[in-house]
């Protein structure tokens, strides 16, 4: 079956510094969602990515969607201290699927 | 309501009983997913409905586990015969899908589920 494996696991970052967590698929996506959790908190999405190549950025954040539809990335520049928490990507493989969860980077941002 | 509501918040529950864990979609939402998460992992997959029917099943673990969405509305997670493992948080999202059109899951804050 589909398999998303994400790294780092972990990422320890002093403030201000930079990010960036990996997530690679096992099939082609048709679509990757990236989610964000706090401790004791649930996921809370971030953003869709849908087109090969595609980039889109919020803020701080940027999301990349690779050629092959098959990895993805997110960067977040200058950390601040409240961008700690689990960032998860979810892919699926086809309209009408379920989404696979990869199992996370967790980032601690010390101040 | 405004979000995902699932209830009960925590579920304590002695090895070989029975449980149903409820959740109640975002109002106009066609998807539901089940989800389950333990302790520093990532949330696991069990059944995503579209609608009443359930388009994918094929994360439930086995026969003790059974979901309904009678009414493409609500839906009921059954678990049969609990076992320590299942020991978890089960989420429950919800998101709009039109025609080759994918939402955002909407999760709701988790049923704590601890089989002792």
């Amino acid at each position: 079956g589909q398999q998303v494996m994400q790294i780092p696991q972990y990422q320890h970052v002093q403030e201000g510094e930079d990010f960036t967590t990996y997530c690679n698929s096992s099939t082609t996506l048709s679509n990757i969602q990236w989610y964000k959790q706090r401790p004791g908190g649930h996921p809370v999405f971030l953003i869709q990515l849908v087109k090969s190549g595609e980039v889109k950025k919020q803020k701080r954040l940027t999301f990349q969607f690779g050629e092959a539809k098959k990895n993805s990335s997110l960067h977040i520049t200058a950390t601040q201290t409240t961008d700690v928490g689990t960032y998860f990507c979810a892919g699926r493989a086809n309209y009408g699927q379920n989404f696979v969860f990869g199992p996370g980077t967790r980032l601690s941002v010390l101040p | 309501g405004a979000g995902v509501s699932q209830t009960p918040s925590n579920k304590v529950t002695e090895k070989g009983k029975y449980v149903e864990l409820r959740c109640d979609p975002i109002s106009g939402h066609t998807a539901l997913y089940w989800y389950r998460q333990s302790l520093g992992q990532g949330p696991e997959f069990l059944i995503y409905f579209q609608g009443t029917g359930a388009a994918d099943d094929s994360g439930l673990p086995n026969d003790r586990f059974f979901a309904v969405r009678p009414e493409g509305s609500v839906s009921t997670l059954k678990i049969q015969r609990t076992e320590r493992g299942d020991s978890a948080v089960y989420l429950c999202a919800s998101s709009f899908e039109g025609t080759s059109r994918t939402g955002e899951l909407f999760f709701g804050e988790g049923s704590r589920l601890t089989v002792l």
